[in-house]
């Protein structure tokens, strides 16, 4: 157990719609990554969050977003879903520190 | 080109065998090597962590890299059915604070 909580730990929705996946990194990490693992692409760096800061954008589409609050926990919106938008979606948290991080469980999402 | 290259696999080897699992790159500023581990339906968790050329060494774990040319490498030996997963490699510029950029990974198997 890495110690990162995600909810939920799967999402079934239909294609148009919105959803949020949440993320709560581990007790006293800063930094917050989200990632997205397709079968055709791999893992791919969405976003970074820093402090309740963005700190580096990957892949990312427009229709996505992510914000990282007080208590630094972040969410990760995803809008006008597509069947292409169906993967595992990771967040990962950084010791303060260290370069490692350390990955949450994943959230499954299926667009159906 | 894709920037980072790795065999999907899938590699089967009886217990006890030596694995090697390899990556190519192509961005000559990448300074940071991982290998992470991702057990089915789980988050990856780093197995190996290296800074520029050289070698490392963790138990029954070795990552090599080859700066050179543009090559890492991660054996495994006397490999064990609890090493059934795919191994990831990942790298960066600016180590685990900037955008990790992952291979596809590589399922491994080990047979009793």
């Amino acid at each position: 157990d890495s110690g990162v909580t995600q909810t939920p730990k799967h999402l079934i929705t239909a294609t148009g719609q919105r959803v949020t996946l949440r993320c709560s990194p581990r007790s006293g990490d800063l930094s917050v990554y989200w990632y997205q693992q397709s079968l055709d692409q791999g893992l791919q760096f969405l976003i970074q969050y820093y402090n309740g800061e963005e700190r580096a954008k990957g892949n990312i589409l427009e229709r996505f977003s992510a914000q990282q609050f007080p208590d630094l926990h972040s969410e990760l919106n995803l809008s006008s879903l597509e069947l292409g938008d169906s993967a595992l979606y990771f967040c990962a948290s950084t010791e303060r520190g260290t370069d490692t991080q350390y990955f949450g469980p994943g959230t499954r999402l299926t667009v159906l | 080109q894709k920037e980072v290259e790795q065999d999907p696999g899938p590699l089967s080897v009886p217990e006890g065998a030596i694995v090697s699992l390899n990556c190519t790159y192509s961005n000559s500023a990448f300074q940071y090597f991982m290998w992470y581990r991702q057990y089915s339906r789980k988050g990856p968790e780093l197995l190996m962590y290296t800074y520029s050329s050289g070698n490392k060494e963790d138990g029954r774990f070795t990552a090599q890299v080859d700066k050179s040319s543009k090559y890492i490498s991660l054996f495994i030996r006397d490999s064990q059915p609890s090493d059934s997963a795919t191994y990831l490699c990942a790298m960066s510029e600016w180590g685990s604070q900037g955008n990790l950029i992952f291979g596809k990974g590589t399922k491994l198997s080990v047979k009793p």
